[in-house]
This record gives C-alpha cells, structure tokens and sequence, in this order.
C-alpha cells in the first residue's frame, strides 16, 4: 500500500481553524474507520489525537475533530493556538491487514 | 498506568543484525497487539508490523520488511523483541514500540521513548 497523501504544510493565524487532509483508498482509508490521527512535537515521540476517524483520547482537547468522506480523511483543529504548531500523521489499517501512514504535514501557527 | 521502556540505543555496521525490545507494565500484556513504527531522522512515520504476543504469536508485517524482520514476545518477561538483518544506511531511525487492542485493526498508541539505531560503517 501506497503511503496515504497528505498536505505537506499548512498554516494558520491564532483562532483559526485548519483542516488537514488525508487522502487514501477504498483498499484503506475508504475501507475502514480504522483512521488516526498522531501529533508529533520536534524531538518528542507522536502522540495519538483522534482514532477510529472521530474519536478523541481523554485529555485531548476538543478543538481536535477528524471525520472521513469516501477516500479522504480529514483533522480539523478550531481556535488555533500556538502549541498547536507540530508535524500530524494520519494512519490507517488496510486491507492486507497492516497499517500505513501518511507522509505528515508541518502546522505552522502564524 | 500502561508503561513501556524500551532498550537503548544502537550503532551497527552495514549488512549486521539489530535486536531491539520493549518491556510492558501496568496491563495484562498479552490482551493488545504491539506495533513497531521507525522514523528516519527528518523524516515522516513508517509502520513496520505488529504482533499479538498471546501465545498464537500472530504477526503482520509492512511488505517490504518481509524476509528481514522477525517479531517475537517473551511472556514470562513481558518484553516484545524486533529483530531486523540486513541493515544498510537507510535502517537509521528511532524505532518506537505501540500499544494496540485487541485485535489487528484496533488503534495503536505509541508509548515507548524511542529506540535510536545508527546504520553506518
């Protein structure tokens, strides 16, 4: 399976909203709501932020959303601030029965 | 509290072996698949594979590692054990360990600190 495509940067002014896209295939995106999203500060290990496309971890905070038409996953974040400024992933499981990633996007808060 | 550690880092030789682990704490080990995840320096995330340590041993793998990745959990440990030969440059990354759930399409967390390996001669 091909890596899924994403945006490789986006930017945004504080309280903003941005959306991220994540596009695949019926063979995994489209397939599935096995969609998550990771957060990855510089120097630190991802952390995961949205799964199963929509759902949130405790603790993260609700201005993340994801949600999936079709082939094309998307992250939403609302009320942008500057903490949100980091590289995001998506990921998901496919067809073979592995998992396969995005190429990321750098969040870059203006 | 699940926790992980995982061992330290490596610097290896092109064409040698690495073996890397991770040791769970804090749930009962053998009710979520482990996932192996790399990232290249600079680079985006890449999925490996994933094995359920129960005792079936079930394991996937990423296509392109097959043949050169063996995956395998020691349960009287707790520890999952990645095993690659065959290394060349391109191998250089911090190799993390996940959390998964119970079965192979259930969502992983990554939670261990990162494993840096060096492939250089």
């Amino acid at each position: 399976h091909s890596a899924l495509t994403q945006p490789a940067s986006v930017s945004g002014s504080p309280g903003q909203a941005i959306t991220i896209s994540c596009t695949g295939t019926s063979s995994d995106v489209g397939g599935f709501e096995s969609v998550a999203w990771f957060q990855q500060h510089p120097g630190t290990a991802p952390q995961v932020i949205i799964y199963d496309v929509s759902k949130r971890p405790s603790g993260v905070s609700h201005r993340f959303s994801g949600s999936k038409s079709g082939n094309t996953a998307s992250l939403t974040i609302s009320g942008l601030q500057t903490e949100d400024e980091s590289d995001y992933y998506c990921v998901s499981y496919t067809t073979s029965s592995t998992w396969v990633f995005g190429g990321g996007t750098k969040l870059t808060v203006l | 509290e699940v926790q992980v550690v995982q061992s330290g880092p490596e610097v290896k030789r092109p064409g040698a072996t690495m073996k890397i682990s991770c040791k769970f704490s804090g749930y009962t080990f053998t009710d979520y698949f482990i996932h192996w995840v790399r990232q290249a320096p600079g680079k985006g995330l890449q999925w490996m594979g994933q094995i359920d340590p129960d005792e079936d041993r079930e394991v996937v793998f990423e296509e392109r590692f097959q043949g050169r990745l063996t995956l395998n959990a020691d349960m009287s440990e707790d520890t999952v054990y990645m095993e690659m030969t065959s290394l060349t440059p391109e191998d250089t990354a911090t190799y993390y360990c996940a959390v998964g759930g119970a079965t192979l399409m259930d969502p992983f967390e990554i939670r261990g600190q990162g494993t840096m390996v060096t492939v250089s001669s």
